[in-house]
């Protein structure tokens, strides 16, 4: 069975700071992996998509990462901002769409 | 472009009343999916729909039926809630086999029951 696990579950930093958030997988027969954000009473905001067959896709300050074999995800957030608090949640997927989602991080970015 | 809609955004049940989550998408994807965030537990998949007329349980569909209506609207019913129910329920939706397959969210339904 597909386990993520999201580390570490919560997060404070100044602002300016370069940050890695970490996301592992159990099964590494995977589709994709995105990454979502996900705002206080808010719905989610899908941020990066990154495919099976890729090893990395960029978003303006936000780079994330993708190594299968070690069943790792990476998402890396330069210079920091107030703005970039948030709760992220990363899920894998398979073709058919189903997700399966990490408990996520939650960003406090202190100005 | 509305993308996701659900509604209602809140609703207050009793233990053993009934109700129906609506979603609908007008982007013509034809995945949808039903999911519900507790705290502690992120999103767990409850029903999915791969396309028109198909559905197709997920990792907790106890307690609950879904229909899809046709290729825009997915609706999530509980027959008899419980207080376990109480959650926050999302709705999303993702054309399922194309290279992005990314998925796109509802602003979710707040549910309590009591």
């Amino acid at each position: 069975k597909q386990e993520v696990t999201q580390i570490p579950a919560a997060l404070s930093v100044p602002e300016g700071e370069n940050l890695v958030l970490n996301c592992s997988f159990t099964d590494s027969a995977i589709y994709n992996l995105q990454w979502f954000r996900q705002d206080p009473g808010k719905g989610l905001t899908s941020l990066l998509l990154i495919q099976s067959s890729q090893r990395e896709q960029t978003s303006g300050r936000l780079n994330a990462s993708l190594d299968k074999s070690s069943g790792r995800s990476t998402l890396y957030i330069a210079a920091s901002q107030p703005g970039d608090s948030a709760t992220y949640l990363c899920a894998v997927g398979w073709n058919t769409g189903k997700l399966i989602f990490g408990q996520g991080t939650t960003l406090q970015v202190k100005p | 472009n509305a993308g996701v809609t659900q509604t209602p955004k809140f609703q207050v049940l009793k233990t053993g009343q009934s109700m129906t989550l609506q979603c609908a998408q007008d982007m013509n994807h034809n995945s949808m999916y039903w999911y519900r965030q507790d705290p502690g537990m992120g999103l767990r998949l409850i029903y999915y729909s791969a396309s028109e007329g198909t559905t197709d349980k997920g990792e907790v569909p106890n307690g609950y039926n879904v229909s899809r209506l046709n290729k825009r609207e997915f609706s999530l019913r509980l027959e008899s809630a419980a207080p376990s129910q109480t959650s926050v329920y999302f709705c999303a939706s993702c054309s399922q086999g194309t290279p992005g397959a990314e998925q796109y969210f509802g602003p979710g339904t707040r549910l309590t029951v009591t």
